[in-house]
């Protein structure tokens, strides 16, 4: 069973400072995607990781995907409240098309 | 920008009823899927399905548990005889290989 592990588990930040959450697991992916999910509402894809050691960034969010394909970070610079909001990280080990196993997700609050 | 439309989006039933939770992947996706998470835990995988058949199944995904494709577009599970343990949202997704896309849930409350 591949587990992935989610750090912090919450996050309370001031408007403008920078955070980092943490994906972690003993296994290997072969891919390894960053949702964001809204209450009531399913996980929205923000970035699919494929390669060991790739970088990729959407305007404040910076995602890496650790050289043996295990890990995953996401770092967000200048928090703004509008990034609150649960982070999930998921992975898939097999081909295309194989099954996500999800991360419990950090909850983050980014007060004004 | 396509969407995964999943109907309906409350369902309340009592124990032992049948339920079917509907779905309508993206026209182009090749993968579809059933996901669900209960209050407060993590989103847990249940069935697969490509190529008109289950390519994988989670040890949830009991006897109980059916999904159809019944024409070009929907997608639908169906549980047959719910339990209280039931009750979770359960979200359709669809992919075309990376990256899938995820419907807005049905939220099913078993009474």
């Amino acid at each position: 069973t591949q587990l992935l592990e989610q750090s912090p588990q919450f996050l309370s930040i001031q408007e403008g400072e920078n955070l980092t959450v943490y994906c972690n697991s003993s296994s290997v992916f072969s891919s390894l995607q960053w949702y964001r999910q809204e209450p009531g509402e399913g996980p929205v894809l923000l970035v699919t990781v494929v390669t060991g050691g790739e970088v990729k960034k959407l305007k404040r969010l910076t995602f890496q995907f650790g050289d043996a394909r295990k890990d995953s970070s996401l770092h967000i610079t200048a928090a703004q409240p509008g990034d609150t909001g649960l982070y999930l990280c998921a992975g898939d080990i097999g081909t295309s098309g194989s099954r996500l196993t999800f991360g419990e997700g950090t909850q983050l609050t980014v007060n004004p | 920008e396509p969407e995964v439309t999943q109907t309906p989006s409350h369902q309340v039933t009592q124990m032992g009823q049948e339920v079917i939770l509907r779905c309508v992947p993206i026209s182009n996706h090749l993968y579809f899927y059933w996901y669900r998470q209960i209050l407060g835990q993590k989103v847990e995988f249940l069935v697969s399905f490509y190529n008109n058949e289950i390519s994988e199944k989670s040890e949830i995904f009991d006897d109980q548990f059916s999904v159809e494709r019944p024409d070009g577009s929907n997608f639908t599970l169906k549980i047959r005889s719910t339990k209280l343990e039931d009750s979770a949202m359960y979200f359709c997704a669809s992919t075309r290989g990376f990256g899938y896309t995820f419907g807005s849930g049905t939220r099913l409350t078993v009474v």
